[in-house]
């Protein structure tokens, strides 16, 4: 299993960002996948998931309505949009993949990227 | 939201020594919900327990988890060179929340 993210770096606040997270190891299209970030040295926040094929989605309340999360299995690839960015926003992302591929998810995650870090910073 | 309350913020121990880490959560639930994850600096975390209580795959079994409703606790049984890390909690019933970790170091 390997998630390798990438489209992290300085943005100013206001701007938007597309980060992506390639997939490979594993049937992508069988599990649910989600964001998670962490201010250096601080602590894990977890961002956003996505269900296997797409069609469900959830976020967490800091990032609603200017975050999207999005898949395209033909591409093994994740993507969260980041529009309208705050200097809060700053942060390293992870992606992370659901433990088990169940329909509905398990919410823990057995293996994650090694991040993409993001700026939001005049 | 449940919050969860990681104790103590750091802990300084020797190889071979046992480490007892808490997670307190603001409201009971159950079991069945609650991860321990180790990071190591530079690396992503890694998945050590889930439902509390279950190894996954892969972990040494100095690595233990327990507890129930609003207390849950980790415990390496003999701390190896390797151990030295940061150790955070995650619920993930109706949210998925962490902890803020707590630092296992080199006494």
């Amino acid at each position: 299993v390997q998630l390798v993210e990438s489209g992290g770096g300085l943005i100013q606040p206001g701007g938007s960002l597309r980060l992506s997270c390639a997939a490979s190891g594993f049937t992508f299209n069988s599990f649910w996948m989600h964001w998670v970030r962490q201010v250096p040295g601080k602590g894990l926040v977890w961002v956003s998931r996505i269900n296997s094929d797409g069609s469900n989605t959830t976020y967490a309340g800091s990032v609603k309505g200017r975050f999207t999360i999005s898949r395209d299995n033909a591409k093994n690839t994740l993507y969260l949009q980041m529009n309208s960015l705050r200097a809060e926003d700053t942060a390293v992302y992870y992606c992370a993949r659901d433990a088990t591929p169940l329909w509905y998810g398990v919410n823990y995650f057995d293996n994650w990227g090694q991040g993409t870090l993001v700026t939001v910073s005049s | 939201e449940v919050v969860l309350t990681q104790s103590p913020g750091t802990l300084s121990l020797s190889p071979g020594e046992r480490a007892t880490l808490s997670c307190r959560a603001s409201q009971s639930f159950s079991s069945r919900y609650l991860a321990w994850y180790q990071e190591k600096l530079g690396q992503a975390p890694r998945l050590l327990i889930y439902g509390a209580s279950n190894r996954a795959t892969g972990i040494p079994d100095r690595f233990s988890g327990t507890g129930s409703g609003t207390d849950f606790t980790l415990t390496i049984s003999s701390l190896e060179p390797e151990d030295f890390a940061v150790y955070y909690c995650q619920y993930y019933g109706n949210s998925i929340t962490f902890g803020g970790g707590t630092k296992v170091e080199i006494k």
